[in-house]
């Protein structure tokens, strides 16, 4: 089984709709992020946390929240999608923040 | 920007030659890593440098890190088909935050 798994793996959904990414991980870390990538752009950090009361603003928070549900357990929220929204969706877990970060499969959302 | 930024955009290679990517980056840094990525799936780590080290080997992947010029170089030897992915550069700037670039698209030819 994967050790960082998200769902769902692929959604549609219309602008104005709350939707909820969600991620798991078995390694035991602590610190987990979520991701969007665009094309052209890479990776940009959109929330990340130490721990389950440690929750922290990345470089592209705005119309993102989180919620870090157990130490295992990281959602992403958007809480009324906008077209420019739609991306892919990563999740990654480390033991250290200068450490290796393991990534989930992505999360493909495209916002009508 | 705290971007890594990778060079060239995209590579073509016949199989079995070397790949080179580079990566430059801006602000002062605590290591940097290379991740690859098949299309659409996620990130594998592929190496970790720290500050203090100028090159590290791990299999076929050489990596070199020259911090007086704040620049990596990411090389593939002998490549191979299943070698085709994006590569991306992840300098840990010292607030301990990972700022990924936009990727190097590697395409090895059979």
């Amino acid at each position: 089984d994967a050790d960082v798994t998200q769902t769902p793996r692929n959604r549609i959904t219309k602008t104005g709709k709350r939707i909820m990414l969600e991620c798991s991980q078995t390694k035991g870390h602590d610190r987990m992020y979520w991701y969007r990538q665009d094309p052209g752009l890479g990776l940009r950090l959109i929330y990340y946390s130490f721990d389950v009361k440690d929750i922290n603003k990345g470089e592209i928070s705005d119309g993102y929240s989180v919620s870090r549900q157990a130490q295992a357990k990281f959602s992403l929220s958007l809480e009324s999608a906008i077209p420019n929204q739609t991306a892919l969706y990563f999740c990654a877990t480390s033991p250290d923040s200068r450490e290796t970060q393991y990534f989930g499969p992505g999360t493909r959302l495209l916002v009508l | 920007s705290q971007q890594g930024e990778e060079d060239p955009q995209a590579l073509s290679i016949q199989e079995g030659e070397n790949a080179t990517m580079n990566c430059s980056y801006k602000t002062s840094i605590n290591n940097l890593q290379w991740y690859r990525q098949n299309s659409g799936r996620g990130l594998v780590h592929l190496i970790l440098i720290r500050s203090n080290e100028r090159e590290k080997h791990s299999g076929r992947l050489r990596v070199t890190l020259d911090t007086s010029k704040k620049s990596s170089s990411l090389l593939i030897t002998a490549s191979r088909a299943a070698d085709t992915a994006s590569y991306f550069c992840a300098p840990l700037n010292t607030g301990n935050q990972f700022y990924f670039g936009t990727g190097t698209s590697l395409t090895v030819i059979p």
